[in-house]
């Protein structure tokens, strides 16, 4: 069955450190990956996904097959990026998301 | 326009009674979800819509949970009898089409407490 793993569930940065938010995915094929985010009082949304290898807000996302992982990365945390980050999974032939728990991110002044 | 809405925001009810959540999706979006997000937990796929196809009702979790969506329009998720373990928020969200690589928009949510 698939399954998405967040090991985190707050992770607590300096704003300007860097940050890496885990995701691990248990999938027998060729999933696409998602990051959804969830700011204070705004709904879920879409930051980034696997297939647009695009930049969002400074973050990236990088598929790695091998350790079936999907780690979101930015270089340098801003106080802004403080929400609920969920990493999500799709199956090629079924559309609903599978989701992680999420991992809440506090950056700290 | 406008993005997915969800009536009503919140909802407060007492074991056993039924419910109905309503969610307008974005215009012309083909593809409808139904999500429940519990305390602590991801968000749980419950069943999604496509055009005039059969929904996929995988992820309902029992025979009390139910939704219909008129042509590409409003739909309603209802809960039969409900219960503690119910509560949740329940979330909607639409897509143009039902495809992996299309955006999914997601509603603000209905919280359900069920005392």
């Amino acid at each position: 069955a698939q399954r998405v793993t967040q090991p985190e569930k707050l992770l607590s940065v300096f704003k300007g450190a860097p940050v890496e938010l885990k995701c691990n995915y248990s999938y027998s094929g060729s999933p696409e990956l998602f990051w959804y985010v969830q700011y204070s009082r705004q709904r879920l949304q879409l930051l980034l996904r696997h297939i647009s290898r695009e930049s969002i807000k400074g973050f990236t996302a990088d598929l790695n097959k091998g350790e079936t992982s999907f780690h979101l990365k930015k270089p340098f945390a801003q106080e802004e990026d403080s929400a609920m980050y969920y990493c999500a999974l799709s199956d090629h032939g079924n559309t609903p998301l599978v989701f992680g728990k999420g991992t809440r991110l506090s950056v700290i002044a | 326009g406008a993005g997915v809405s969800q009536s009503p925001s919140n909802k407060v009810t007492e074991k056993g009674k039924d419910v109905e959540l309503r969610c307008d999706p974005i215009s012309g979006h083909t593809a409808l979800y139904w999500y429940r997000q519990r305390l602590g937990q991801g968000l749980e796929f419950l069943i999604y819509f496509q055009g005039n196809s059969a929904p996929d009702k995988s992820g309902l979790p029992s025979d009390r949970f139910s939704a219909e969506r008129t042509g590409e329009s409003v739909s309603t998720l209802t809960i039969q009898r409900t219960q503690q373990e119910d509560s949740a928020v329940y979330l909607c969200a639409s897509s143009v089409i039902a495809s992996y690589t299309d955006t999914q928009y997601f509603g603000p949510g209905t919280r359900l407490t069920v005392l």
